[in-house]
């Protein structure tokens, strides 16, 4: 394992389909935080995980926007009924909630809704 | 969270040394300093963090100033791959403990 990885990279659909990211973060950390970022901008949180608790959620997350640790292991970001605002770059970030080594991000996927 | 303020963008020449300022007037006793950065399409990247003292790693240095007003993150010998937007942070508690907040950034570029 070298690090946290993100699938798809990118992802088109069209406006009102519903989409799924899927994150697997690195094996042995326990804390899972998810991104949002739009061009020019920094990244804006919307949520994390410890281990399989969804402990926070941000605000910008609207009622389309559920994700998911099952197991506390990888994390499913869903979007239902996509809307062209939600076009975004949707970064995954591990760590481990007990040491200083910061935050290990992810590429990225890059969503465009049309 | 306390805010921070840096400059849009700066420039350097590779192999001189950088230094990117970052103000949070507003910063409490118990808020950490961190730098991370992001290289074009690419997730940010964790740079360094510190809380009072000075800090230096493999990939940069972190110079606090005493009031802890501001900070100055260092890259002794800017190299082409160090181009990126620098994000300074503040978030209460070391580490990964807590969220973090991004702003804009300082965009760097480095000039052959």
């Amino acid at each position: 394992d070298t690090g946290v990885s993100q699938d798809p990279r990118h992802k088109i659909t069209k406006r009102g389909q519903n989409v799924t990211f899927r994150c697997d973060p690195i094996s042995e950390h326990n804390r899972l935080y998810w991104y949002r970022q739009t061009l020019g901008q920094g990244p804006e949180f919307l949520t994390y995980f410890q281990n399989e608790a969804q402990l926070e959620k941000s605000r910008l997350l609207s009622d389309r926007f559920s994700a998911e640790r099952p197991k506390g292991s990888f994390s499913t970001l869903e979007i239902q009924r996509t809307e062209q605002g939600d076009s975004a770059m949707y970064l995954c970030a591990s760590s481990i909630a007990t040491l200083n080594y910061g935050y290990t991000f992810g590429s990225g996927t890059r969503l465009t809704v049309v | 969270d306390a805010k921070t303020t840096q400059p849009n963008s700066m420039e350097s020449n590779e192999e001189e040394p950088v230094h990117l300022p970052c103000n949070h007037s507003t910063i409490s006793g118990t808020d950490y300093i961190h730098w991370y950065r992001q290289l074009p399409s690419q997730g940010p990247e964790y740079v360094i963090h510190g809380l009072t003292s000075n800090v230096n790693n493999r990939m940069a240095s972190l110079a606090i100033a005493e009031d802890r007003k501001s900070s100055t993150l260092i890259l002794h010998r800017a190299t082409l791959r160090d181009a990126a937007v620098y994000y300074c942070i503040l978030s209460q508690g070391g580490g990964s403990n807590y969220k973090l907040t991004f702003g804009k950034g300082t965009l760097l570029t480095v000039n052959p």
